[in-house]
């Protein structure tokens, strides 16, 4: 079975770091771009990066750029995000996602996401 | 402010036809960057159902039905039914950002 599955969120508080991992089975990893996606509550989804096949080439959204590194294992099978200065407006669910071959930037696996919570 | 627009929330009673648009501009839908629609239901995972701005995933009904033109895209749902009841949201790409967007999100209730 091909999934995703996310761990590392938690509490932390502002200003902290966070290193979020995404474990990826029944594929191999290094066929594809990978994305970290998130949703905070009450609100629809945004992009946060991506990064290609190889680990070459990496994408941030504005609002995580400076402040956030996205890596991989393609011999652990894994993705990493880490934020480090965080704001109480990264609260979010975060979603690893895989993006397909056949149409680029379209996600056909999400994992089942993992909670970060920002506050003192 | 997503920078693709989708009206917050549309309505249909059950068998009955909706569509959800996609709005966006010449720097993303408009440059000729794909359109993709997914289905967030209730604590659930996104699902992509939409890639390619017309093509469906293996599994994914044919009542479900995706178009683009100009800088718009069009998401259609015919025959609805009450497990339709969702978030969908459109994504593509822009130019001028240089990464993935999502529009914001619209809430299908039916009725």
């Amino acid at each position: 079975e091909v999934r995703l599955v996310e761990s590392g969120g938690g509490l932390v508080q502002p200003g902290g770091s966070l290193r979020l991992s995404c474990a990826a089975s029944g594929f191999t990893l290094r066929g594809y771009w990978m994305s970290w996606v998130r949703q905070a509550p009450g609100k629809g989804l945004e992009w946060v990066a991506n990064i290609k096949e190889d680990g070459s080439e990496k994408n941030y959204v504005d609002s995580v750029k400076g402040r956030s590194t996205i890596a991989r294992d393609n011999i652990k099978n894994s993705v990493y995000l880490q934020i480090i200065n965080l704001r109480v407006e990264d609260t979010a669910i975060y979603y690893c996602a895989r993006e397909t071959q056949t149409a680029p930037g379209a996600f056909d696996i999400w994992g089942q996401g993992t909670l970060v919570t920002v506050s003192s | 402010q997503s920078v693709l627009t989708q009206p917050p929330s549309v309505s249909g009673a059950p068998g009955q036809r909706v569509t959800i648009s996609c709005t966006g501009s010449s720097s993303n839908i408009g440059a000729d960057y794909d359109v993709h629609w997914y289905q967030h239901l209730p604590r659930k995972v996104p699902k992509l159902l939409i890639y390619g701005n017309i093509s469906r995933p293996s599994g994914v009904p044919d009542r479900f039905s995706g178009s683009k033109s100009g800088t718009s895209a069009s998401l259609a749902i015919t025959g609805l039914q009450a497990e339709d009841e969702a978030d969908y949201y459109c994504q593509s790409y822009d130019n001028s950002l240089s990464h993935v967007v999502f529009g914001g999100g619209t809430k299908l209730t039916v009725l």
